[in-house]
């Protein structure tokens, strides 16, 4: 099983470049999330979906956008990148809502911007 | 959204018992504990999780306090390759993983 893929692991931007960090899961998840990581710091939820073609904000939207057409693709895209995106991405994917719906990460993708 | 606390960093030897405490005295009676670590350069991956009695599985044990307000993970016999991020989280069944909160955790070092 692949899990959860995420590409490109490691990208420098310029700023005001734009950018798509893909995010792929084969294990017919519904609910997908994205995370940022800065350095020390725990993960706070940028978006999250529930299901193909419904997206949600989370904690640290701005700046980032997303969408869901199939249940396996859930792309994060950057537009007009900021040194403040410098950061660790991570996808995650779990089945459903539940006591026993644990989440799924993906190895991360490490971003700077400069 | 009832909050866990966690102890920075904890450091123990190769081959002896781990025991990682949380925090967390405003758990709602549904509310179930979850535990998640991090390897360097990896993203976390779940570990265990319990309501109420203590709960075993091939990684780790959980251990819950009878009034539920304290938790702790604990790790038999800890390898190097435990060294991690621990983050206790409290998982609400009625809410999706969305509500989750990953603080800054624990980090634990493994000495050889």
């Amino acid at each position: 099983n692949a899990g959860v893929t995420q590409t490109p692991k490691f990208r420098i931007l310029k700023i005001g470049q734009s950018m798509t960090l893909q995010c792929t899961q084969d294990m017919n998840h519904n609910y997908m999330y994205w995370y940022r990581q800065d350095p020390g710091m725990g993960l706070k939820l940028i978006y999250y979906s529930v299901g193909a073609g419904i997206t949600d904000k989370g904690e640290v939207p701005n700046g980032y956008n997303v969408s869901r057409s199939t249940t396996e693709d859930f792309p994060l895209r950057l537009e007009l990148a900021a040194p403040s995106q410098t950061s660790v991405y991570f996808c995650a994917s779990s089945y459903d809502r539940g006591f026993t719906g644990e989440l799924f990460f993906g190895e991360g993708s490490r971003l700077t911007v400069l | 959204d009832a909050k866990t606390t966690q102890p920075n960093s904890m450091e123990s030897n190769e081959e002896e018992p781990v025991h990682l405490p949380c925090n967390h005295s405003t758990i709602s009676g549904t509310d179930y504990i979850h535990w998640y670590r991090q390897l360097p350069s990896q993203g976390p991956e779940y570990v265990i999780h319990g309501l109420t009695s203590n709960v075993n599985n091939r990684m780790a044990s959980l251990a819950i306090a009878e009034d539920r307000k304290s938790s702790t993970l604990i790790l038999h016999r800890a390898t190097l390759r435990d060294a991690a991020v621990y983050y206790c989280i409290l998982r609400d069944p009625n809410q999706g993983a969305q509500k989750l909160v990953f603080g800054q955790g624990t980090r634990l070092t493994i000495n050889p």
